[in-house]
């Protein structure tokens, strides 16, 4: 089975801009979860999308959004960007034990 | 709210030296644990995972992790840990493991460098 493909890889916006990322899960998981991950923060929750609807969400501010399409593949919307939002954005799909798959993550700075 | 603390950010270990790293978390029900490596520039690898039975759950590369239910731990152990061992390591737990849709929740990460 294929792992998680996460597109782009890398890529450098500048401040006001927006940016989407996406996310293929393995062939058959219907969950997608994202998660941001910093230096200074950690691994932070963003949100999960199971079957094209958005189950749990984390703290993040509204110019974070996802969605999810019918063949489970996810992308997510970065807003009016801010240095801030310089991190790696990971992908993850998910089992019902709670497992997670994560792929290789898409690097984001902002200038 | 459920947490996971991971005591330690960093530890040291010299080559061929024994490691632990400790994890707790707050739930005395009936949790599922996961402990993730991550090495430089790639995403989260799943190392082992206690869903049920034996307390000794047995990873990928030699680590061990043992459920200690009494002291909500699950702390993660190698005997002789390698160079390539060098990364950084998440303790998880799903805390409803009776609802698919639980939140996961992860611990701040302990970064193991090894020195030769």
């Amino acid at each position: 089975k294929a792992g998680v493909t996460q597109t782009p890889r890398y890529l450098i916006k500048t401040r006001g801009q927006q940016v989407t990322l996406s996310c293929s899960p393995i062939s058959g998981h219907r969950s997608v979860s994202w998660y941001q991950q910093t230096p200074g923060q950690g691994l932070q929750f963003l949100f999960e999308y199971f079957s094209e609807t958005q189950r749990n969400k984390g703290n993040f501010p509204g110019r974070f959004s996802g969605r999810q399409f019918s063949n489970s593949r996810s992308e997510m919307n970065v807003s009016t960007l801010e240095l801030g939002d310089s991190a790696l954005y990971l992908c993850a799909s998910r089992l019902n034990t709670g497992e997670l798959f994560f792929g290789e993550g898409s690097r984001l700075t902002v200038l | 709210a459920q947490s996971v603390t991971q005591l330690d950010s960093q530890v040291p270990v010299f080559e061929e030296a024994p490691v632990e790293l400790r994890c707790n978390y707050s739930s005395s029900v009936s949790v599922y644990l996961f402990w993730y490596v991550q090495y430089p520039n790639q995403g989260l690898q799943l190392l082992l995972k206690y869903l049920s039975g034996s307390t000794l759950v047995k990873g990928i590369n030699g680590f061990e992790a043992e459920f200690n239910k009494s002291q909500t731990s699950f702390h993660l152990r190698k005997p002789s840990v390698h160079i390539s061992d060098t990364a950084e390591y998440f303790c998880a737990v799903n805390p409803d493991p009776y609802s698919s849709a639980s939140k996961i929740i992860f611990g701040s990460g302990t970064r193991l460098s090894i020195r030769p």
